[in-house]
């Protein structure tokens, strides 16, 4: 357990609403991401953080903003959502080469978010 | 580019059967290879990894050797069980500077019958 925590776990909303997903790590780890999760691709990176107020694009970051005022949370923000953007999102948070599992990402329980 | 490719699924398998999913990969430069699983309802948990060619990851009683000559690392079990249900995924981290993000595959779904 890594202590990332996600909220919410489930939401559904309706094109063009804006939404606000949570990921919260209670180790001050550096590193934090948001990916998505869809059949036939795997997860793939939206946005990363290397630290408060650092943040920088993914793969797939078109039609996402994130923001990370303190260490312990990095918000993903959907500024208008699109059915496109139904998916389960997950926070991972990556382990620093002082601590046991270095260099290690370990991930949060997921948000199915639903778009309809 | 850097990817993953990993067998298609979904698998079904009995009880006590042999384990194999296969996992090829393409980097830039010199990765460390994980493989994660997916359990029911869950996120993604860190199963095994390896960070140079020749390592053998191991753990739960799954294995894969990281194959620098034929860019693999496939996973193996020698018997199943129902509890290893699950989707498994293959990923790679390159290890310099920077985001230090994994590559991942498209993940294989493994369902073991009793």
């Amino acid at each position: 357990d890594a202590g990332i925590t996600q909220s919410p776990r489930h939401k559904v909303t309706e094109t063009g609403t804006p939404v606000t997903l949570r990921c919260h790590q209670t180790e001050n780890h550096r590193y934090m991401y948001w990916y998505r999760q869809d059949p036939g691709h795997g997860l793939r990176l939206i946005h990363y953080s290397y630290g408060v107020k650092d943040t920088d694009k993914g793969e797939v970051s078109d039609g996402y903003s994130v923001s990370r005022s303190k260490t312990e949370d990095f918000l993903l923000t959907l500024e208008s959502a699109t059915s496109s953007q139904t998916s389960v999102y997950f926070c991972a948070i990556r382990r620093g080469l002082g601590t046991s599992g270095r260099g290690e990402q370990f991930f949060g329980p997921g948000t199915r978010l639903t778009v309809l | 580019g850097n990817s993953v490719t990993q067998m298609e699924g979904p698998v079904t398998l009995s009880e006590e059967a042999f384990l194999t999913i296969n996992c090829t990969y393409t980097a830039t430069g010199y990765p460390s290879l994980f493989w994660y699983v997916q359990y029911p309802g869950e996120g993604l948990q860190l199963l095994l990894k390896a960070t140079k060619a020749d390592d053998k990851g191991s753990n739960k009683g799954f294995e894969a050797t990281y194959r620098k000559e034929t860019t693999s690392f496939h996973l193996e079990k020698g018997s199943v069980q129902v509890s290893d249900s699950a989707v498994y995924f293959c990923a790679l981290k390159l290890d310099e500077a920077g985001a230090n993000n994994l590559f991942f595959g498209t993940g294989t779904r493994l369902t073991v019958i009793p």
